[in-house]
């Protein structure tokens, strides 16, 4: 039983590249959720959805876009990567609307020159 | 102002000492607390739920205060291996299980 998977694990970008992050989970969870992780910014939340075929806007989504591609897995697009965009992002994912324990993936580590 | 506020640390103790962490958060609408740990350059995982009458795991109590939205955590006997990031999380008003993260506690335990 994997959990949350992400790939890649590291990644460096130019500026105005454009790249996708990929997120898988196998514990047949309907919510999932991308963050961002600064130092002493805590984790901010990209963009999230609450099941399949929805997406919704976090605290942050400017320069993001994503796709619910199905049940398991939700990717996480670049499309013009500014150097403001290194962070490391994690994906998560949580079963039930009352379960608030949120599952991480790994983690991806990208820096933008 | 941050939604929820943490003292960033580092908290360095020894082993066998007792700790304690604070956070406060600004919405009162919030339901649920929580403390989630890190290891460094790890992925955050539950460490426990915040109960308003107070809860203990082990070496771990947590406390929580509505009135002055305030919660703490207590780590008694301090291991080297608690060495990590603490954070404080609640849910995003009374939005089912949306999150909002401290920016964390830096714990570091030495021999």
């Amino acid at each position: 039983n994997a959990g949350v998977t992400q790939t890649p694990k590291f990644q460096v970008l130019k500026t105005g590249q454009s790249m996708t992050l990929q997120c898988a989970q196998d514990m047949n969870h309907n919510s999932m959720y991308w963050y961002r992780q600064d130092p002493g910014m805590g984790l901010r939340l990209i963009y999230y959805s609450a099941s399949e075929g929805t997406t919704d806007k976090g605290e942050v989504p400017n320069g993001y876009n994503v796709s619910r591609l199905n049940k398991r897995e939700f990717s996480l697009r670049l499309e013009s990567a500014a150097p403001s965009q290194t962070s490391v992002y994690f994906c998560a994912s949580t079963g039930t609307s009352d379960s608030y324990e949120q599952y991480f993936g790994p983690g991806t580590r990208l820096t933008v020159t | 102002r941050k939604e929820v506020e943490q003292d960033p640390g580092p908290f360095n103790v020894p082993e066998g000492a007792t700790v304690a962490f604070n956070c406060t958060y600004s919405n009162s609408a919030s339901q649920s607390f929580f403390w989630y740990r890190q290891d460094c350059r790890k992925e955050p995982k539950l460490l426990m739920s915040v109960y308003s009458s107070g809860n203990e795991d082990g070496r771990f109590t947590a406390q929580l205060n509505r009135a002055s939205q305030y919660i703490s955590l207590l780590i008694r006997d301090s291991k080297l291996s608690d060495s990590a990031t603490y954070l404080c999380v609640v849910t995003i008003g009374n939005a089912g299980n949306m999150l909002t993260f401290g920016g964390g506690t830096r714990l570091m335990v030495k021999p």
